[in-house]
């Protein structure tokens, strides 16, 4: 059981390239969530998918998107990378209207 | 001012050792409490989870949430260098038809052979 799944796990990008960070769950798990944590700062919600077909914006959205390709994935992607972006991203789901959120091991991202 | 404040430590302290973490938090309509527990380049893991005022007991950890107080603690009793991690409360209430949580920042614990 590989809980939650997310790639790549580094990755370094010169300011205004793009990317993508892919997340998956086999937990059967409705809702999931993209978080961000900056030292100092704690983790952060970007965005998060209650369930399948729906996105809304969390505390620290701009500069981000996302979609909710199925019920086992969500993505996010950075379409113009920029310096304030070097973060720890980590994705997490959850069953819905649960508190209890099971976190994927990050995805550590450097913009130059 | 932030909902929830956390001391980022770093705390050390020797093997054995009864170790106290705290959170304050200030929005009242927070009605879960949560702590994490973060190894070194991994992701949080839950590792207590509360709803009410009172303590909680799981092994060695124990949970104490003061809803009047708006505070909570989590105590490590006999702590173990495998103790040493980041320590994350984390805070819920119902938004919008799902529980938005929120998180301190962390409080760093060393815990030394």
């Amino acid at each position: 059981n590989a809980g939650v799944t997310q790639t790549p796990k580094f990755q370094v990008l010169k300011t205004g390239q793009s990317m993508t960070l892919q997340c998956a769950q086999d937990m059967n798990h409705n809702s999931m969530y993209w978080y961000r944590q900056d030292p100092g700062m704690g983790l952060r919600l970007i965005y998060y998918s209650a369930s399948e077909g729906t996105t809304d914006k969390g505390e620290v959205p701009n500069g981000y998107n996302v979609s909710r390709l199925n019920k086992r994935e969500f993505s996010l992607r950075l379409e113009s990378a920029a310096p304030s972006q070097t973060s720890v991203y980590f994705c997490a789901s959850s069953v819905p209207t649960a508190n209890v959120l099971t976190f994927g091991a990050g995805s550590r991202l450097t913009v130059l | 001012q932030k909902e929830v404040e956390q001391d980022p430590g770093p705390l050390s302290v020797p093997e054995g050792a009864i170790v106290s973490l705290n959170c304050t938090y200030s929005n009242s309509a927070f009605q879960y409490f949560m702590w994490y527990r973060q190894y070194s380049r991994k992701g949080p893991e839950l590792l207590m989870y509360t709803y009410s005022s009172g303590n909680k007991e799981d092994g060695r950890f124990t949970a104490q949430v003061d809803k009047s107080s708006k505070y909570i603690s989590l105590f490590i009793r006999d702590s173990q260098p495998s103790d040493s991690a980041t320590y994350l409360c984390a805070m819920s209430e119902e938004s919008g038809g799902y529980q938005k949580v929120t998180f301190g920042t962390g409080t760093k614990l060393q815990v030394i052979p």
